[in-house]
């Protein structure tokens, strides 16, 4: 199985500072990363696929690029709405798999 | 605007079956050409996809659960349904169901429901 491992795991922040969460592959997933936000008791919400491809209706501030295994989301200048918690997940093969998530939080 | 949405069993006892499903609405399971999958979250461990049934009926199950996992589907009702044998306390989790294509990840979720396994 490809393992996927996050950092950090909790992330402290003010509105309007600039957030970078990483996810690394065990192994090459070409560019088959996505990255989710979700909020408590609420289902994951797709933010980014194919790597860096912004999904339909998610502001700007939200990008992510990649380097080999290693894929970096970033918010450029956080907002209230943006404290939750943060997963990558790879679709490169079966079985799909997720990192164990960051939780960004209020400093 | 594709909706799923979550049923089944709050509680169940320890070695019995899990049974929940899947209904979908704005989009046709059969005929899409998507897979439908089922996704759980642990408290501590996290998020982990169990199994795809493809719109043709194939299915993709995760290796770590072994024979104790099905997934089918009802085309006349528009919904799926997993199937989770000899449950242990480990199998407490909230239960996704969720869409995604073959190059394009989940998309569409349902809510979630929470499944506590308890004797």
């Amino acid at each position: 199985d490809i393992q996927m491992t996050q950092s950090p795991s909790t992330l402290s922040a003010s509105v309007g500072d600039r957030v970078t969460i990483t996810c690394r592959a065990s192994q090459i997933i070409s560019s088959w990363l996505a990255w989710y936000q979700q909020k408590p008791g609420k289902a994951p919400k797709l933010l980014i696929y194919r790597a860096s491809s912004l999904e339909s209706g998610v502001p700007s501030r939200f990008s992510s690029i990649e380097s080999g295994t290693e894929f970096t989301l970033t918010i450029s200048s956080l907002q209230p709405d943006d404290f939750a918690t943060y997963y990558c997940q790879q679709y490169d093969s079966f079985p799909w798999t997720f990192g164990q998530g960051t939780k960004v939080e209020m400093k | 605007q594709v909706q799923l949405q979550e049923s089944g069993p709050g509680l169940v006892k320890p070695s019995q079956t899990l049974s929940l499903t899947c209904t979908v609405s704005g989009d046709s399971i059969t005929s899409s050409g998507y897979f439908w999958s089922w996704i759980r979250q642990h408290p501590v461990k996290g998020l982990e996809w169990l199994g795809s049934i493809y719109y043709n009926g194939r299915t993709y199950y995760n290796q770590s659960l072994k024979s104790r996992i099905s997934i089918s589907v009802d085309s006349s009702k528009n919904y799926f349904s997993l199937r989770l044998s000899s449950l242990t306390v480990a199998d407490t989790a909230v239960y996704f169901c969720a869409r995604h294509d073959t190059s394009y990840p989940f998309d569409y979720w349902g809510q979630g429901t929470l499944v506590t396994v308890s004797s």
